[in-house]
């Protein structure tokens, strides 16, 4: 079954300390990766794609398809980094993006 | 320049009343699509429209219908409110149903059935 699993609830860091938040999918066929994050009280809104191997906010992804994984990373984190991410999976042939349980993100000054 | 908008924004409603959350985009999107956030279980598909004149389930459908009035406007309707259905309830679209560019999301309605 196509699942997304986000391992943790809520990550805390300090400024400045690298973060992780991890993402891990199960899918037979061929997947695209996003996340996305919504800041307090706010829509979410794209963070990147997997596709387009972008870089925003000083945040990266890599799609590894033998783990099937797709952790976000950045390596100094900021206080305005603090939010809820959450990640999702689409495929073909009409399957619908679904999404993770969403990880908190706090990040402490 | 607004992409998709929701309205209302909030509303409280008493077990057993009936609303309609609207919902329009204006990036001539084909998809739209209406999630519901609860905590811990992150955002759940209530129901889709994968283009104009057509519509579908989604995970969680029960208690709700949907009508795609047009391309521009997908609207969700609770017949019958249950206090189950006190959620965050956020409208998006996208080009295409697979979201290959990924989704734009309206601004959220929270609601609360007492």
């Amino acid at each position: 079954a196509q699942r997304v699993t986000q391992p943790e609830k809520l990550l805390s860091v300090f400024k400045g300390a690298p973060v992780e938040l991890k993402c891990n999918y199960s899918y037979s066929g061929s997947p695209e990766l996003f996340w996305y994050v919504q800041y307090s009280r706010q829509r979410l809104q794209l963070l990147l794609r997997h596709i387009s191997r972008e870089s925003i906010k000083g945040f990266t992804a890599d799609l590894n398809k033998g783990e099937t994984s797709f952790h976000l990373k950045k390596p100094f984190a900021q206080e305005e980094d603090s939010a809820m991410y959450y990640c999702a999976l689409s495929g073909t042939g009409g399957f619908k993006t679904i999404f993770g349980a969403g990880t908190r993100l706090f990040v402490k000054a | 320049n607004a992409g998709v908008t929701q309205t209302p924004k909030f509303q409280v409603l008493k077990t057993g009343q009936s609303m309609t959350l609207q919902c329009a985009q204006d990036m001539n999107h084909n998809s739209m699509y209406w999630y519901r956030q609860d905590p811990g279980m992150g955002l759940r598909l209530i129901y889709y429209s994968a283009s104009e004149g057509t519509t579908d389930k989604g995970e969680v459908p029960n208690g709700y219908n949907v009508s795609r009035l047009n391309k521009r406007e997908f609207s969700l309707r609770l017949e019958s409110a249950a206090p189950s259905q006190t959620s965050v309830y956020f409208c998006a679209s996208s080009e295409a149903l697979q979201g290959r560019y990924g989704y734009t999301f309206g601004s959220g309605t929270r609601l609360t059935v007492v």
